[in-house]
């Protein structure tokens, strides 16, 4: 079992609509979360983190956080085309370096 | 959010060279610097942790001799390929955080097609 994992997709969503990418993980120590969008060639950015149960808004997005199911999501909304890219979950387990663990990523494409 | 360069942004070299790739923070004191690679449609995989100053701490599968990785100031990682092969061809990311950060942040990114 993968310790983060996502579906690659691709998930197809058109302009304007709400687009929810999810993400599950095994290691239960993982403290924090983080949503990354990758573009073709190009390094990660990140989008958002989360630390606490519930939902956190930052503008057009909200990541929401489920401990006790071991889930994170997150919701686009009114996704643009520039939104088309790879999104990248990665779980943060306190000490041990605070090192990411990754999921495979789920590319997202938003269509006109 | 900082800025953390990485140079160079790709590179092709010959088998068996080596290859110096370096990772820079330009507004911050990087305490901790983190290397990935990245296959084409695969995630980023870590290959080791360096904190300034301390060898690096190498994940499993990743040959320490072959990926020398130095962290001798605050500003500055490299990480080195050596005797390199085509199955090393790759993107390789580095990735910095302060002491006081939970962020992490990402450079450029670095292709290499090793032929």
């Amino acid at each position: 079992q993968k310790e983060v994992e996502q579906n690659s997709g691709p998930l197809s969503v058109p302009e304007g609509a709400i687009a929810s990418l999810n993400c599950t993980y095994s290691d239960r120590g993982s403290q924090s979360f983080f949503w990354y969008r990758q573009y073709s060639g190009k390094s990660p950015e990140l989008i958002m983190f989360i630390y606490s149960n519930g939902d956190k808004e930052d503008g057009r997005f909200t990541a929401q956080l489920n401990k006790a199911s071991q889930y994170v999501s997150l919701l686009i909304r009114d996704s643009q085309p520039s939104d088309s890219a790879t999104y990248l979950c990665a779980a943060q387990r306190t000490g041990g370096g605070n090192k990411l663990t990754f999921g495979t990523g789920t590319q997202l494409k938003v269509e006109l | 959010g900082a800025v953390v360069s990485q140079h160079p942004s790709w590179v092709i070299c010959k088998s068996g060279t080596s290859v110096k790739i370096e990772c820079r923070s330009l507004d911050f004191q990087a305490t901790t610097m983190f290397w990935y690679r990245q296959f084409p449609k695969q995630s980023l995989m870590l290959m080791a942790t360096s904190n300034e100053g301390s060898k690096a701490t190498y994940e499993q599968g990743v040959e320490k001799d072959k990926f020398l990785i130095n962290h001798a100031s605050l500003t500055l990682s490299t990480l080195t390929v050596t005797s390199a092969h085509p199955e090393d061809s790759s993107f390789y990311i580095c990735s910095a955080r302060d002491v006081q950060g939970t962020e992490a942040f990402f450079g450029q990114g670095t292709r290499l097609t090793v032929v």
